[in-house]
């Protein structure tokens, strides 16, 4: 069935490091794409999405362009902060209902 | 606005009780899921509603999870006969339509401890 595979964690690097957490997925059609952050002590929160292929979500400074011919979905930031320290979890969503969720990947930004 | 509320924030349970864990989603968002996640993993499908209807259940794990919306808005996830293993947060979400393009969001979850 559909799924995605992200890089394993943990990730850490130093304040204004350059990241890339990859997410790879398989799917049969044509899903929607998903990057959640969940920050410590708080819920799962949308952080950028990309609905069909050769669209780049951004938000906060991330970015992730969907790329069909590579079934890839990889985030990045080109300088981290010690603020998006979290857990970042890929995901798809085929045409309707359940999201399908990567096993997160920690990161972990020092100052 | 208000966004997904989930009650309690925690539970602690006895292996063989039972467990009601309640959602209260965005107002007007007619997809209601749930999910569970488990320590050190991403969140596991286990239901979804359209309105008042289960449209696809095909994640509960087995006869002893089940899940109402009786007038598509707050829904209750219903453990039976509760086992260690149930142990995880079990988290709510909620979207506008049921369409893969609507973002799907997320309550603060409910921690489930069973002793």
């Amino acid at each position: 069935g559909d799924s995605v595979t992200q890089m394993e964690g943990p990730v850490t690097l130093s304040e204004e490091a350059f990241l890339t957490i990859n997410c790879t997925y398989t799917a049969t059609g044509y899903p929607s794409l998903f990057w959640y952050v969940q920050y410590p002590g708080e819920g799962l929160q949308l952080l950028l999405k990309a609905t069909k292929a050769d669209d780049k979500g951004g938000n906060k400074g991330f970015e992730a362009t969907y790329r069909k011919e590579t079934t890839s979905f990889h985030l990045e930031k080109g300088s981290v902060q010690v603020s998006d320290s979290a857990v970042y979890f890929c995901a798809l969503s085929p045409n309707n209902n359940d999201m399908r969720f990567g096993a997160g990947t920690r990161l972990t930004v020092k100052p | 606005g208000a966004g997904v509320s989930q009650t309690p924030s925690n539970k602690v349970t006895e292996k063989g009780k039972y467990v009601e864990l309640r959602c209260d989603p965005i107002s007007g968002h007619t997809a209601l899921y749930w999910y569970r996640q488990s320590l050190g993993q991403g969140p596991e499908f286990l239901i979804y509603f359209q309105g008042t209807g289960a449209a696809d259940d095909s994640g509960l794990p087995n006869d002893r999870f089940f899940a109402v919306r009786p007038e598509g808005s707050v829904s209750t996830l219903k453990i039976q006969r509760t086992e260690r293993g149930d142990s995880a947060v079990y988290l709510c979400a909620s979207s506008l339509t049921p369409r893969g393009t609507d973002t799907q969001y997320f309550g603060p979850g409910t921690r489930l401890t069973v002793l």
